[in-house]
């Protein structure tokens, strides 16, 4: 059964700091992990993709980076701004089309 | 374009009554998927449907929780004899599938808040 971990589950920056958020998975045989933000009361959006041939997505200031072999894959955000302020999931999928997410990381950013 | 919209935004219920919840995913969008989120929790899978194939229902809790779908436009969650523990927010997501099962970016929609007193 694929189990997703993220940490810290909560992290609080002051605005302008560069961050990393953790996202482990248990079974590598994945076809792609997305991650999302979901801003509270909201549904979630997807922030980017990477498929399991991929070892690194970029947009804008997010980039999200993954490594299979080790179950592992990290969001990192530059040059933080209040407006990121928001949980970030994490979600792997298999060809079968069923995701599995973690449980999220909180993140505040200060002005 | 449209998005993923989903309805009732809320919805209150009592404890042993059924509820109905819909999905009307993005045009021309073949997979479509059912969630579950629990205060402060993650989101939990219910159910994958994609195109004519059979539906994965591998993450539906218990015999009370059912799906639907239309060919690839709406669908459709019931809960029966819905449970306290049901409440949640019930989020549907819809990605458009290659042919070789690589599963595409995941739009979702608004989610249901259902509470169930």
């Amino acid at each position: 059964k694929q189990e997703v971990t993220q940490i810290p589950a909560a992290l609080s920056v002051p605005e302008g700091e560069n961050l990393v958020l953790n996202c482990s998975f248990t079974d590598s045989a994945i076809y792609n992990l997305q991650w999302f933000r979901q801003d509270p009361g909201k549904g979630l959006t997807s922030l980017l993709l990477i498929q399991s041939s991929q070892r690194e997505q970029t947009s804008g200031r997010l980039n999200a980076s993954l490594d299979k072999s080790s179950g592992r894959s990290t969001l990192y955000i530059a040059a933080s701004q209040p407006g990121d302020s928001a949980t970030y999931l994490c979600a792997v999928s298999t060809n079968a089309g069923k995701s599995t997410f973690g449980d999220g990381t909180t993140l505040t950013v200060k002005p | 374009g449209a998005g993923v919209s989903q309805s009732p935004s809320n919805k209150v219920t009592e404890k042993g009554k059924d509820v109905e919840l819909r999905c009307d995913p993005i045009s021309g969008h073949t997979a479509l998927y059912w969630y579950r989120q629990r205060l402060g929790q993650g989101l939990e899978f219910l159910i994958y449907f994609q195109g004519n194939s059979a539906p994965d229902k591998s993450g539906l809790p218990s015999d009370r929780f059912s799906a639907e779908r239309t060919g690839e436009s709406v669908s459709t969650l019931t809960i029966q004899r819905t449970q306290q523990e049901d409440s949640a927010v019930y989020l549907c997501a819809s990605s458009v599938h290659s042919g070789t099962y690589v599963q595409e970016t995941q739009y979702f929609g608004p989610g249901t808040r259902l509470l169930v007193l």
